[in-house]
């Protein structure tokens, strides 16, 4: 079945540095994916919309020069952390509908857990 | 956008049936149902989704209510890894989910 792949899986990093956090849709191409964090306890909040081709559409709140989103292929997206601090440590994800508005399902990387030192 | 309202948590015993409401009473008329699920520290996984008649797949049924405004995830015989969070969600523009809290299910022996 259609599969997207997170990497890493995990990240430690010191405060001021970036990270890059990347996505692949493995065996369909997706022209939208999207970006999630997730504290731990609460559900997950949406990002930002990443789109091929074009800019990213940020969520309400989300600082988009912070967290730079690039769509460069139809199988890959990124999201930059950009000069990570500590209040930025938290479970990121990402997700790609196989296609159709509403009437196909999303499928989820496994997430990259993001500690900020 | 149509909201969703799942209860916080439920509870259910191996081997037996599970059935987790959801509330969608602002729904539109082609707007589809949605269900994932969540382990803990992964990304979800799909469910199940529908848009008026009941749905079955390898993992749950979806009964969809005839005025729509809610919804039923059955999984028919809950097992240990059942346990998770539950998610019923009405996608938003292009496949936009957006998360509520879900449904908190544990699985007892």
């Amino acid at each position: 079945g259609a599969v997207v792949s997170q990497h890493p899986s995990w990240v430690i990093c010191k405060s001021g540095t970036s990270v890059k956090i990347e996505c692949r849709s493995l065996d369909f191409q997706a022209t939208t994916m999207f970006w999630y964090r997730q504290f731990p306890k609460q559900s997950l909040m949406l990002m930002a919309t990443s789109n091929e081709g074009s800019k990213a559409t940020y969520e309400q709140g989300v600082e988009k020069d912070k967290f730079l989103i690039n769509h460069a292929s139809l199988t890959l997206s990124t999201l930059t952390v950009t000069s990570a601090h500590p209040e930025d440590s938290s479970f990121y994800i990402c997700s790609a509908p196989r296609g159709g508005q509403g009437n196909t399902e999303a499928f989820f990387g496994q997430g990259t857990r993001l500690t900020v030192v | 956008d149509a909201k969703t309202t799942q209860p916080n948590s439920m509870e259910s015993n191996e081997e037996e049936p599970v059935h987790l409401p959801c509330n969608h009473s602002t729904i539109s008329g082609t707007d589809y149902i949605h269900w994932y699920r969540q382990l803990p520290s992964q990304g979800p996984e799909y469910v199940i989704h529908g848009l008026t008649s009941n749905v079955n797949n390898r993992m749950a049924s979806l009964a969809i209510a005839e005025d729509r405004k809610s919804s039923t995830l059955i999984l028919h015989r809950a097992t240990l890894r059942d346990a998770a969070v539950y998610y019923c969600i009405v996608p938003v523009g292009y496949n936009k989910l957006i998360f509520g809290a879900g449904t908190r299910l544990a699985v007892h022996p």
